[in-house]
Order: C-alpha cells, then sequence, then structure tokens
C-alpha cells in the first residue's frame, strides 16, 4: 500500500474548520483513502474514505486532489471534542485473495483549543 | 448495537505468567482484527480473521503469542509466556464485507501491562 506523510501536530479554534492534509504521492489506480481518528483511550474510530471524488458525511468532508497524490480531511466546525490523532490510510479494497489491510502510520495530533 | 465488546479492559500480570484477551465482534460481521498499539511502534496488525478462519497472521510477534476464532462472536488473543515488551494496549476490530467498505469497528481495547 501507497505510504502517506501527514503533519505531525495540528491546532484549530473551536468553531472554525479543521483541515488536515495528507500526501499520498505514489499512490496507485486500485488504491482508496481512508481516514480514522482515535481520541484519547479508545479505539480508532472511522471518519470518510474516498477513490477520487470528494466525498462528505456527517462527519467531515474529504477533498482529493484531481491527481490524486494528496487530500484534505475537512471537519466544518471544530468542536473540542475532535481532539485526537487523525489517520490518514490508502489501501486496496480487497480483489481476489487480498483483504485490503488497513496499515496506520502516525498521524496527526488536533488540538481543538477555545 | 454494543459495538465490539473486548475484556479485560486492564490486566496487570507479572513476567511469565499466561494472558488471555477476549473479543466479541459486532453480530454479523465476518471479519475480525487484533491491533496492538505502544507508543514506540503505534497500531500494528497482529491477524485478520475471515468467516472465523485466520487469513493473515504475519504481524504475530512470535511463537508466544496465538489467536483463534472458534465461532463467529468470539475470538481470543493469548500470550504465554508474558514479557514486559508485550506492555501495550490490544485492540479488537470487526468488520462487514470489509474487502468492499474498509470500515474498521474498533473496541476500546485491552490495556496490558507485563511487570
Amino acid at each position: 500500500d501507497a505510504k502517506t506523510t501527514q503533519p505531525t501536530s495540528m491546532d484549530c479554534a473551536e468553531g472554525r474548520a479543521a483541515n488536515l492534509p495528507c500526501n499520498h504521492s505514489t499512490i496507485s489506480g486500485n488504491e482508496y483513502v481512508y481516514w480514522y481518528r482515535q481520541i484519547h483511550s479508545q479505539g480508532p474510530q472511522y471518519i470518510i474514505h474516498g477513490l477520487k471524488n470528494n466525498e462528505t458525511n456527517e462527519m467531515a468532508s474529504l477533498i482529493i486532489t484531481e491527481d490524486r497524490k494528496s487530500s484534505t480531511l475537512i471537519l466544518p466546525h471544530a468542536t473540542l471534542r475532535d481532539t485526537a490523532v487523525y489517520y490518514c490510510i490508502v489501501r486496496a479494497n480487497a480483489g481476489g485473495t487480498s483483504y485490503g489491510k488497513l496499515t496506520f502510520g502516525q498521524g496527526t495530533i488536533l488540538t481543538v483549543h477555545p | 448495537d454494543a459495538g465490539v465488546i473486548q475484556s479485560p479492559r486492564h490486566e496487570v500480570t507479572e513476567m511469565g505468567q499466561e494472558v488471555t484477551l477476549r473479543c466479541k465482534p459486532i453480530s454479523g460481521h465476518n471479519s475480525l482484527f487484533w491491533y496492538r498499539q505502544t507508543m514506540m511502534r503505534g497500531l500494528e496488525l497482529l491477524i485478520y480473521f475471515n468467516n472465523n478462519v485466520p487469513i493473515d497472521d504475519s504481524g504475530m510477534p512470535e511463537d508466544r503469542f496465538s489467536a483463534k476464532m472458534p465461532n463467529a462472536s468470539f475470538s481470543t488473543l493469548k500470550i504465554q509466556p508474558s514479557e514486559p515488551r508485550d506492555s501495550a494496549v490490544y485492540f479488537c476490530a470487526s468488520s462487514f464485507r470489509q474487502g468492499l467498505t474498509g470500515e474498521l469497528f474498533f473496541g476500546e481495547g485491552s490495556r496490558l501491562t507485563v511487570l
């Protein structure tokens, strides 16, 4: 699976949009971009995923560049409860005998402050 | 749904003792994963089951670690004998049609301390 690069940490003011970048310049055509987050002392939580079109759900939006070499996770109105480690993961959805395993990197520590 | 249930939440044991961690996946999910998290190594996949069958155990550190899934609603991860370097948080996750959606549901984890 392609490797991802994320900033180690970011800050955001409560109520503002948090924009978390991720570089995945070696992504291949069948690989999806996934975002998970991990709030302190909890298990990771799925946020969103996409292939090449922008995606939005109740938690966040995912913007993928046209060349697919980078993406941005947007939390439109960050709250204190969004403080967490955010993981950007690239992997191929399973086909044949592959099960598309998720490999977590170090992620971005997002701190939302009042 | 209660989500993925793991037990115990916390375990403190002495080196050389056997440790058994338990996981109940979400009903109807057919894929189950065991991960380990430490400060040094982050989140590492240990083993993956699909329809109760182990598919990939390449992440299991050594023979001291073993995992079983006797049925669709229960899995165990056993460490025997335990060592201080096994201290970590162990997460279990389950998924339905993992290959198609990629969404894993994680439990709250079992924090293991080996003295």
